[in-house]
């Protein structure tokens, strides 16, 4: 089984509805991360968390919104959704105790067409 | 923010070597990683370097020169596999724990 497990992998939505990305890990990592991938444009930060009562702005977060609702969960959440959120999403987690250097270790994606 | 420079691809021969470059520019450097990413799936860690200097793994080896704010990752014995994008990520002070990426490199790898 995956260590970072993001549901859906794939969402086909109609523009104005509400969708919820969930991510949850078993690597006991206290930092949490969404990222969008776009093509031509790499990955950019939406929203990150490095802690449960710790939520803070990517690069991208208008549109967006999150909830860290435990320590292994993470989810992201599109109120209104329009086609330019179409996108791959990736949840990502890492951990920066003294033996580590920040490695992101990522989910499987969840790809989310916006009509 | 960091500004990440990477060519957006190359093609390469079976069994040959591919150097892929990766200029930034950013302060309170703390680091540079790589990650492979093969169409449609996730990234996935290839290496890591905070000092100067070569890093070799395998058919992979990553270099790094701080004060050029430069990197590349060297592929060699290239294999049909290593088709993918390869992805450039300095760490900073300012993005601990939060990696920015470059727009990744598509190598492309011909029988």
């Amino acid at each position: 089984d995956a260590d970072v497990t993001q549901t859906p992998r794939n969402r086909i939505t109609k523009t104005g509805k509400r969708i919820m990305l969930e991510c949850s890990q078993t690597k006991g990592h206290d930092r949490m991360y969404w990222y969008r991938q776009d093509p031509g444009l790499g990955l950019r930060l939406i929203y990150y968390s490095f802690d449960v009562k710790d939520i803070n702005k990517g690069e991208i977060s208008d549109g967006y919104s999150v909830s860290r609702q435990a320590q292994a969960k993470f989810s992201l959440s599109l109120e209104s959704a329009i086609p330019n959120q179409t996108a791959l999403y990736f949840c990502a987690t890492s951990d920066l105790g003294e033996a580590n250097t920040g490695e992101l270790f990522f989910g499987e994606g969840s790809r989310l067409t916006v009509l | 923010g960091q500004n990440i420079d990477q060519p957006t691809e190359m093609t390469a021969t079976e069994g040959a070597i591919v150097q892929i470059n990766c200029t930034y520019q950013t302060s309170g450097f703390n680091g540079l990683f790589w990650y492979q990413q093969h169409a449609g799936e996730a990234p996935t860690f290839l290496s890591y370097n905070v000092l100067d200097g070569l890093e070799e793994k395998g058919r992979f080896s990553s270099f790094l020169s701080r004060s050029k704010g430069y990197s590349y990752l060297l592929l060699k014995e290239l294999q049909m596999k290593d088709s993918a994008s390869y992805l450039c990520a300095p760490m900073t002070t300012d993005s601990w724990g939060k990696l920015q990426f470059g727009a990744g490199t598509q190598v492309v790898v011909t029988p």
